[in-house]
């Protein structure tokens, strides 16, 4: 079975500051991992993702997050934080070996960032 | 705007009825999946469509159903309707033959309000 903790519920962070939302995972095999952002009452966005390679991913509006494979976690990061970042963060992790040919995710619970002015 | 479509935005029902939400993937996507996201249990895989046919099946109830037709768009059934199942659902399609490296894209969902 595959599991995603996003230890954090909620991160405050201000704005111009660096941000880290944190997310540790648990998959059999080599991992997978992905960052979306949900705004309110909108879909998830993909942000990011981990396949293999250099343990830094760079990916859309400025973030980006390190794989650290010992720790197994994949924390999503950004120098400097905006007010619009503000939003629901969702780390996800599918095993490279799903079998039957299916590739869902598992999500964590999702983490708030609040980036205030 | 990520190309996958879902309708209607909003549902209102009552206990016991029955639902069909609807969904059309990204142009040339084969795969479709469906999620639920309730406040209490985060996001739950429902269930994967590949090309009409089902994949996989997550923490879906057997009161609910789905399938993908020939044109590929997807339709989740739910049925006997509690106030429990009241929840976003989402959909996701992801590229033709792809391998578990490639993300999903999400629909803008379907707020589902059972009364």
């Amino acid at each position: 079975a595959q599991s995603v903790a996003q230890p954090e519920d909620q991160v405050n962070v201000a704005e111009g500051n660096p941000l880290t939302v944190k997310c540790t995972y648990s998959v059999s095999g080599n991992p997978y991992l992905f960052w979306y952002v949900q705004y309110p009452n909108r879909g998830l966005q993909f942000l990011l993702k981990y396949i293999t390679g250099d343990n830094l991913v760079k990916g859309s509006y400025g973030f980006e997050a390190e794989f650290n494979k010992s720790q197994t976690s994949f924390h999503l990061k950004k120098p400097s934080a905006l007010v619009s970042d503000s939003a629901l963060y969702f780390c996800a992790v599918r095993s490279a070996y799903s079998g039957a040919g299916s590739y869902q995710l598992t999500f964590g619970k999702g983490t708030k960032l609040s980036v205030i002015p | 705007d990520s190309g996958v479509t879902q309708t209607p935005k909003h549902l209102i029902t009552a206990t016991g009825q029955r639902v069909t939400l609807r969904c059309s993937p990204r142009s040339g996507d084969l795969s479709v999946y469906w999620y639920q996201q309730s406040l209490d249990q985060g996001l739950q895989f429902l269930i994967h469509y590949y090309n009409g046919e089902e994949r996989a099946k997550g923490n879906i109830l057997e009161r609910f159903s789905a399938q993908q037709f020939p044109d590929l768009h997807s339709e989740l059934n739910l049925s006997s309707l509690e106030l429990g199942d009241s929840a976003l659902y989402f959909c996701a399609s992801s590229v033709q033959g792809g391998g578990a490296w490639n993300e999903q894209f999400f629909g803008p969902g379907t707020r589902l309000t059972v009364l």
